[in-house]
């Protein structure tokens, strides 16, 4: 079993649908939760950023973490056609070796037009 | 803020050859660095975790010898691919954190081909 788990989809909405990225994990160490966006052939884009259990927005972002359940998810309000890319959770413990993270397999996303 | 500069974008060299990748953190001091390799459609696989003047952590698997990685100051990392064949062309990332709990920013990537 992986440290952390995504669906690679691919998943494919119509603009302004709302978007709902998941990943589960196992390792009850992690503390800090991350959302990437990775645009084909560019290096991933840091989108939220999390400490510990909660939510958090960032103007059309939502990421919430449920410690307990041992989930994050990334919600996505009024999906735009730019949105479309790969999208990666990360996550890591508070005193592993130098903040190295541990990747979800990414899930792609498509908005249509 | 927090902006990674990654140098090549694409890289095109005959196999044999040795190809330099540079890594620079443009707007703060970055204690640590590290360097991915990505496959299409597969996530970031970490080769080597960099902090400033000590010697590189590589993963298991990863050839020391065939990526040197130099952090040489706070803001620059370099990641040579020695003697490179067509099996290491691939896309290749860095990325750099500050200090404590600050998150990994990632540079663009380079596309590198060895023919």
């Amino acid at each position: 079993q992986k440290e952390v788990e995504q669906d690679p989809g691919p998943l494919s909405v119509p603009e302004g649908a709302i978007v709902s990225l998941n990943c589960t994990y196992s390792n009850s160490a992690f503390q800090y939760f991350m959302w990437y966006r990775q645009y084909s052939r560019k290096g991933p884009e840091l989108l939220m950023y999390t400490y510990s259990s909660g939510n958090k927005e960032d103007g059309r972002f939502t990421a919430q973490v449920d410690k307990s359940s041992k989930y994050i998810s990334l919600f996505i309000r009024d999906s735009q056609p730019s949105d479309s890319a790969t999208y990666l959770c990360a996550m890591r413990g508070v005193y592993n070796q130098g903040g190295k993270l541990i990747f979800g397999q990414g899930t792609e996303l498509s908005v249509k037009p | 803020g927090a902006v990674v500069s990654q140098h090549p974008s694409w890289v095109i060299c005959k196999s044999g050859t040795s190809v330099k990748i540079e890594c620079r953190s443009l707007d703060f001091q970055a204690t640590t660095m590290f360097w991915y390799r990505q496959f299409p459609k597969q996530s970031l696989m970490l080769m080597a975790t960099s902090n400033e003047g000590s010697k590189a952590t590589y993963e298991q698997g990863v050839e020391k010898d065939k990526f040197l990685i130099n952090h040489a100051s706070l803001t620059l990392s370099t990641l040579t691919v020695t003697s490179a064949h067509p099996e290491d062309s691939s896309f290749y990332i860095c990325s750099a954190k500050g200090q404590l709990n600050q998150p990994q920013h990632f540079g663009d990537g380079t596309r590198l081909s060895i023919l």
